[in-house]
């Protein structure tokens, strides 16, 4: 079954913008992940955030998680056109295992 | 550094064809191994992890098995394919967690199977 579920579905925006994407999940987590996936390859992990914090920041990518709400956000600050691809959340439980969302497609255009 | 070896990247077969799609993983002791399969670019199923040599768990009744005869190899498998096996099947390696804790995965390149 799928932990997550994300919204938008699909996000277009200009280089330089903001992008928000949310995630929603249903049970009790340990951490919750946040992979990219350019089309057709492997996802790459990009920040994990454990279910005692409530922000995060890498680079660009800042996180947030509210475990009362069940939800996370993950924000990429001063998009760039290499930033498109789809953008997943997943739910760590036991044994590392990892429950993904459906994913946003993030466009950026140039 | 660790890495993740998957092959093949793309795979056609026949329905009742036999399969086998083999991970290896470099540079790491003891991981977690994970099979997860993608449908249509969208969200992935965890199929079978396995925590250790000859230790495999199933998250959904299917027609495909997985077996993990080394500590670095996951292989998954089925007698017969079936229409419904197409899809992009993903491995991916954990540091052996310690309950409670978490690390971020790190996946294959995928194989795209199409049962024809």
């Amino acid at each position: 079954s799928q932990q997550g579920e994300e919204d938008p579905q699909a996000l277009s925006i200009q280089e330089g913008e903001n992008a928000t994407m949310n995630c929603s999940y249903k049970t009790s987590i340990n951490n919750l992940q946040w992979y990219r996936q350019n089309s057709g390859r492997g996802l790459v992990h990009l920040i994990l955030i454990r279910s005692n914090e409530r922000e995060k920041h890498s680079g660009r990518l800042r996180v947030t998680l509210d475990t009362s709400k069940k939800s996370s956000s993950l924000l990429i600050t001063a998009s760039r056109a290499a930033d498109t691809a789809s953008y997943f959340c997943a739910g760590g439980t036991s044994y590392g295992k990892l429950t993904f969302g459906q994913g946003t497609i993030l466009t950026v255009h140039p | 550094s660790q890495t993740i070896h998957q092959w093949p990247a793309t795979l056609v077969q026949p329905v009742g064809s036999p399969l086998s799609l083999e991970c290896t993983v470099e540079g790491t002791s003891n991981p977690n191994l994970y099979w997860y399969r993608q449908a249509a670019g969208r969200g992935l199923q965890l199929l079978f992890y396995s925590v250790g040599i000859g230790q495999i768990s199933s998250e959904v009744p299917q027609n495909l098995s997985a077996s993990r005869p080394q500590d670095r190899q996951f292989i998954l498998s089925s007698k017969k394919l079936l229409l419904s096996d197409s899809g992009f099947y993903l491995c991916a390696w954990s540091v052996r967690l310690v309950l409670g804790s978490g690390e971020g995965y790190t996946f294959g390149s995928g194989t795209r199977l199409t049962v024809v």
